[in-house]
């Protein structure tokens, strides 16, 4: 069984500072992994995913991710945030057939001037 | 714009109500997927098609939910019978397939049941 555990449900900082947002995945199979954005009234786009390549993704916008193995986690950051990175967002796991996905609970990310 | 589309965008109706929508995926995306969104949570996985075959079913779904994707083209979603909790915003999504996993999905479409 495949399912993810986003660790903050609110995470707030300062316009310029590094942004960390932490999820932890659990799978029967090898995972694909993603990370998702999604801002108000509009709809979910990705930001990135790994699915057994480098183990270190970058995505749009500035943001990467590690898939990082003996701690079954892959956490977003990003080294300057600013103010339009204000929005929701999910980790997301895949088990190899990519027939079904599993979403956290969600991240609220507010970016403070 | 040739992404994922969805409609209607929202949707009002009553108790005991049938609904309908309509997803229309990206042009030769062979998987389309349906979610159920509620405040605060994250998308629930509903249903997953490969072209025209129905794959994959959650618990969720239950019997007054139906899915169809004739042609393996668009896709529709029934609910019969509505009840206060199915409100929610459903989303749909598509992939092309193959080891290409990432979904692209639609705006969603919200209903509301009174």
């Amino acid at each position: 069984a495949q399912s993810v555990t986003q660790l903050d449900s609110h995470v707030s900082v300062s316009e310029g500072t590094p942004v960390l947002l932490r999820c932890n995945y659990s799978s029967s199979y090898s995972p694909s992994l993603f990370w998702y954005v999604q801002h108000p009234n509009k709809g979910l786009q990705l930001l990135l995913k790994y699915t057994s390549a480098a183990t270190l993704v970058k995505g749009i916008n500035g943001f990467e991710a590690e898939f990082k193995k003996s701690e079954t986690s892959f956490h977003l950051t990003k080294p300057s945030a600013h103010m339009s990175d204000a929005a929701e967002y999910f980790c997301v796991v895949s088990d190899w057939t990519g027939n079904q996905f599993y979403f956290g609970t969600g991240t609220s990310l507010t970016v403070i001037p | 714009d040739t992404g994922v589309s969805q409609n209607p965008r929202h949707k009002i109706t009553k108790r005991g109500q049938n609904v309908t929508f309509r997803c229309d995926p990206i042009s030769e995306h062979n998987r389309l997927y349906w979610y159920r969104q509620t405040l605060g949570q994250g998308p629930e996985f509903l249903t997953y098609f490969q072209n025209e075959a129905q794959l994959e079913k959650s618990r969720l779904l239950s019997d007054r939910f139906s899915a169809e994707r004739p042609k393996g083209s668009f896709s529709t979603l029934e609910i019969q019978r509505t009840e206060q909790g199915d409100s929610a915003m459903y989303l749909c999504a598509s992939s092309p397939g193959g080891e290409e996993y990432e979904q692209y999905f639609g705006p969603g479409t919200r209903l509301t049941v009174t």
